[in-house]
């Protein structure tokens, strides 16, 4: 399977935690992306990455929030002090570089903060 | 006004009917349009891809652009129930850094 993983599929944790998820895109795609959704809403863009670079990250995200692709390979989102309106789904999508590129994603992190 | 909009539905169809969804976007300029379905539960998953006006079919599907109008849509031909979920449309917008834009998506129920 060449597509986007994502690990772990599910991670329940208590408030306060700091949890961390990882992200492996498709071998030739140079350009990551996180997103969360939440229930009914569309993805919510939180950071990307063009190969090692982080590119971008939106001022949404708060201080806890923290993300990294060391070797523009794989990528992990961490998150620190958990809260339990940080429950829910964690995307990562990959594209190549053109900007017009589709995003591809994978199967998603689940978060649930108790 | 929202970026990218669409009705959230239900949208309910009989099983072998078309299903037309569709989408506005208020960008002018905008310049990549996507159709993502999503299944409860699961990611989005690439269904289209269009980038100019007009008609673009692969297998049942079908995009369609107008970018004087400023909307896209997507019909799905001969609906069969496992085409049940959420279709989300998404534009990357010219003036926004070039970011991906996503409607709320609309719910398509297909009834055998």
């Amino acid at each position: 399977d060449t597509g986007v993983s994502q690990d772990p599929r599910h991670k329940i944790t208590k408030r306060g935690q700091n949890v961390t998820f990882r992200c492996d895109p498709i071998s030739e795609h140079n350009r990551l992306y996180w997103y969360r959704q939440t229930l009914g809403q569309g993805p919510e863009f939180l950071t990307y990455f063009q190969n090692e670079a982080q590119l971008e990250k939106s001022r949404l995200l708060s201080d806890r929030f923290s993300a990294e692709r060391p070797k523009g390979s794989f990528s992990t989102l961490e998150i620190q002090r958990t809260e339990q309106g940080d429950s829910a789904m964690y995307l990562c999508a990959s594209s190549l570089s053109p900007e017009n590129s589709p995003l591809h994603f994978g199967n998603g992190t689940r978060l649930t903060v108790t | 006004q929202k970026e990218v909009e669409q009705n959230s539905g239900p949208l309910s169809v009989p099983e072998g009917a078309i299903a037309s969804l569709n989408c506005t976007y208020s960008d002018r300029v905008s310049q990549s349009f996507f159709w993502y379905r999503q299944y409860s539960g699961k990611s989005p998953e690439l269904i289209m891809s269009i980038y100019s006006n007009g008609d673009k079919e692969d297998g049942r599907f079908t995009a369609q652009l107008n970018k004087a109008s400023q909307y896209v849509s997507l019909l799905i031909r001969d609906s069969q129930p496992s085409d049940s979920a959420t279709y989300l449309c998404a534009v990357i917008n010219a003036g926004n850094n070039r970011k991906l834009i996503w409607g709320l998506g609309t719910s398509l129920a297909v009834n055998p």
